[in-house]
């Protein structure tokens, strides 16, 4: 898989936007964009994922810029509960049977009260 | 519907025993991925199972194994304990789509001493 970069960390207030940004320069046209998130003392979570158009669901936007080699991850209104490490992970769509996440190190998101 | 349930959730053991860790995958979903967590290496991949085969391996020793049920259920053992097989093990569940999400559960986390 193609690999991100991310800020280590980075903080926010709470009820404010978080826009948490990520780098795939080498992104090819079949990767699909993937977020999760871990908080603490728990597994991975899915937050949401992209391939061309930006994406809303209820936890998140995603804003993928036009040449695909960037993203960020938008959390509209962030709350204590949203302290997290957030990843930003490609995977081939047509990886067959290739299912594979691989990790890098992550954001660290702290929401300040 | 249960999410993906691991047991035991804690576990130590000491150097040289073997350990078996088990996981019951969301009702339905016919992959079970598996990955250690460690605060060195961050999230590792470790193997992926799909209907009793083991489809995918990430770079860890053969004392790392594991299998997959007809009914999904995954196990995994690590033989020969070292002390840095001390982390947290995670266990994650898909449909049978490598663009889906994974689902993963809470993890073992595993002590050797």
């Amino acid at each position: 898989d193609a690999k991100t970069t991310q800020p280590n960390s980075m903080e926010s207030n709470e009820e404010e936007p978080v826009h948490l940004p990520c780098n795939h320069s080498t992104i090819s046209g079949t990767d699909y964009i993937h977020w999760y998130r871990q908080l603490p003392s728990q597994g991975p979570e899915y937050v949401i994922h992209g391939l061309t158009s930006n994406v809303n669901n209820r936890m998140a936007s995603l804003a993928i810029a036009e040449d695909r080699k960037s993203s960020t991850l938008i959390l509209h209104r962030a709350t204590l509960r949203d302290a997290a490490v957030y990843y930003c992970i490609l995977r081939d769509r047509g990886g067959g049977s290739n299912y594979q996440l691989t990790f890098g190190k992550g954001t660290l998101l702290t929401v300040n009260p | 519907k249960a999410g993906v349930t691991q047991t035991p959730r804690y576990l130590i053991k000491t150097r040289g025993q073997q350990v078996t860790l088990s996981c019951s995958p969301i009702s339905g979903h016919r992959s079970v991925s598996w990955y250690q967590q460690t605060p060195g290496q961050g999230l590792q991949f470790l193997f992926e199972y799909f209907s009793e085969t083991q489809r995918n391996k990430g770079n860890f020793p053969g004392r790392f194994s594991g299998r997959q049920f007809s009914n999904s259920r995954s196990e995994m053992n690590v033989s020969t304990l070292e002390l840095g097989d001390s982390a947290l093990y995670l266990c994650a569940s898909t449909r049978d789509s490598s663009y889906n999400e994974q689902f993963f559960g809470p993890g073992t986390r595993l002590t050797v001493l």
